[in-house]
């Protein structure tokens, strides 16, 4: 079991670029979440979805977007970077059941210049 | 909305001894859940403990343990025999427990973090 995956690890992106951030679970989870944590702060979510197709915005979505085709991947896009966005992204996922146990990726350390 | 604070920014404990790092909310809920979760230098969020709201019993897991105190709305985590792994930034967090499709409910609040150091 890979749990949850983030694709970069780390990327650099120049002033009004854009990407996309990669996860994926193999745990089958309905709920997927997009945090990000910026330095020597705790986490806030960006973006959440309750599943395939279902998608909402979480304290801080602007400049964000995100798309959630299947089960398995909750892809997380950044368009015209900022260096604003400079920030370690996490991705997570839970079950639909009482645990509430959310279990995150590896993150991903992005550079805006 | 809801609230996380954790009020120590670091604390250092010698290896073997026992720590208790502090944190409280503030909420208008009755039913939720807590967390505490433990980001080492490789920066992997890892879940430490969890605890519901309903239960009074504090929840335990091995050389971790809470101490929930929900009229005080006190979340506070106590690591016995520190080890040097325990060495990372330890996160508190708040999730409302909510029925049906709601998706409010599923919104995790994190605190600052409280940086743990275990010395030899």
């Amino acid at each position: 079991n890979a749990g949850v995956t983030q694709t970069p690890k780390f990327r650099i992106l120049k002033i009004g670029q854009s990407m996309t951030l990669q996860c994926t679970q193999d745990m089958n989870h309905n709920y997927m979440y997009w945090y990000r944590q910026d330095p020597g702060m705790g986490l806030k979510l960006i973006y959440y979805s309750v599943g395939a197709g279902i998608t909402d915005k979480g304290e801080v979505p602007n400049g964000y977007n995100v798309s959630r085709s299947t089960t398995e991947d909750f892809p997380l896009r950044l368009e015209l970077a900022a260096p604003s966005q400079t920030s370690v992204y996490f991705c997570a996922s839970r079950d639909s059941d009482r645990a509430k146990t959310q279990y995150f990726g590896p993150g991903t350390r992005l550079l805006v210049l | 909305a809801q609230t996380v604070t954790q009020s120590q920014p670091e604390m250092s404990v010698q290896e073997a001894e026992t720590v208790t790092l502090s944190c409280t909310y503030d909420t208008s809920e009755n039913n939720y859940y807590l967390f505490w979760y433990k980001q080492p230098p490789s920066r992997q969020m890892i879940l430490v403990i969890r605890q519901e709201a309903y239960k009074q019993q504090n929840a335990t897991e091995n050389r971790f343990s809470v101490n929930f105190q929900k009229a005080a709305k006190s979340f506070s985590l106590k690591i016995s025999d520190s080890q040097l792994g325990d060495t990372a930034m330890y996160f508190c967090a708040f999730m409302k427990h909510v029925v049906g499709n709601n998706n409010a409910g599923n919104m995790l609040t994190f605190g600052g973090g409280t940086r743990l150091m275990v010395k030899p």
